[in-house]
């Protein structure tokens, strides 16, 4: 079955800081993974996803991500923080072929000070 | 047009109550998602519509009841909710199934009293 891991429900970094954010993942087949990023009182936005091809992912707002099969990880980064980052980060996974479910992480919120 | 909107933004409803949430998209997407979503807590999936027609029910109680009435819309219609409900409701949309990013609306804000 698919699963999704986030290591840390919380992250803080100062402004300017390097961004990690965790995520492991299980998969029977090779596996579709997504970074989602949600801001207070609003719908998820797609951040990056990674299909197939290369393994390290750029996507908006500056962040990217690399697929690491031996690791099953798929770590999100962003070189310099700002306080507009902040905000709650789901990692996820998809359904096996056929399905359309979308299997998400719990979540790391992620804090930005100034 | 990569949007997908909801209305309305906010809905406060007694338990006796009947009511309808609306979803809409324009970007000639094949599925579309009702989600749940708790304070704090990712997204808990309600159901998916494949080409108009239900395909996934993750067993949500019958007081929810969704409807596809064409490829563009969702409706989720609301009767005799429990305060247990009050919850984010999110609408999203995909090209397909499987391996396909979703579009997220912005919710509806629900709270029942």
């Amino acid at each position: 079955a698919q699963s999704v891991t986030q290591l840390g429900s919380h992250v803080s970094v100062s402004e300017g800081a390097l961004v990690l954010l965790r995520c492991n993942y299980s998969s029977s087949v090779p596996p579709y993974l997504f970074w989602y990023v949600q801001y207070p009182n609003q719908g998820l936005q797609l951040l990056l996803k990674y299909t197939t091809g290369a393994t390290l992912v750029k996507g908006i707002n500056g962040f990217e991500a690399e697929f690491k099969k031996s690791e099953t990880s798929f770590h999100l980064t962003k070189p310099s923080a700002h306080m507009s980052d902040a905000a709650e980060y789901f990692c996820a996974v998809s359904d096996l072929p056929g399905g359309f479910k979308t299997i998400f992480g719990a979540g790391t919120r992620l804090f930005v000070k100034a | 047009d990569t949007e997908v909107t909801q209305t309305p933004k906010h809905l406060v409803m007694g338990m006796t109550n009947k009511k309808s949430l609306k979803c809409e998209q324009h970007m000639g997407h094949r599925a579309m998602y009702w989600y749940k979503q708790k304070a704090k807590k990712p997204p808990e999936l309600m159901f998916v519509y494949s080409y108009e027609k239900l395909s996934i029910n993750e067993s949500v109680p019958s007081r929810f009841s969704p409807e596809c009435p064409n490829s563009s819309l969702l409706n989720l219609h609301l009767h005799a909710l429990q305060p247990e409900d009050s919850a984010l409701y999110l609408c999203a949309s995909s090209p397909q199934g499987t391996g396909y990013e979703q579009y997220f609306g912005p919710g509806t804000r629900l709270t029942v009293t």
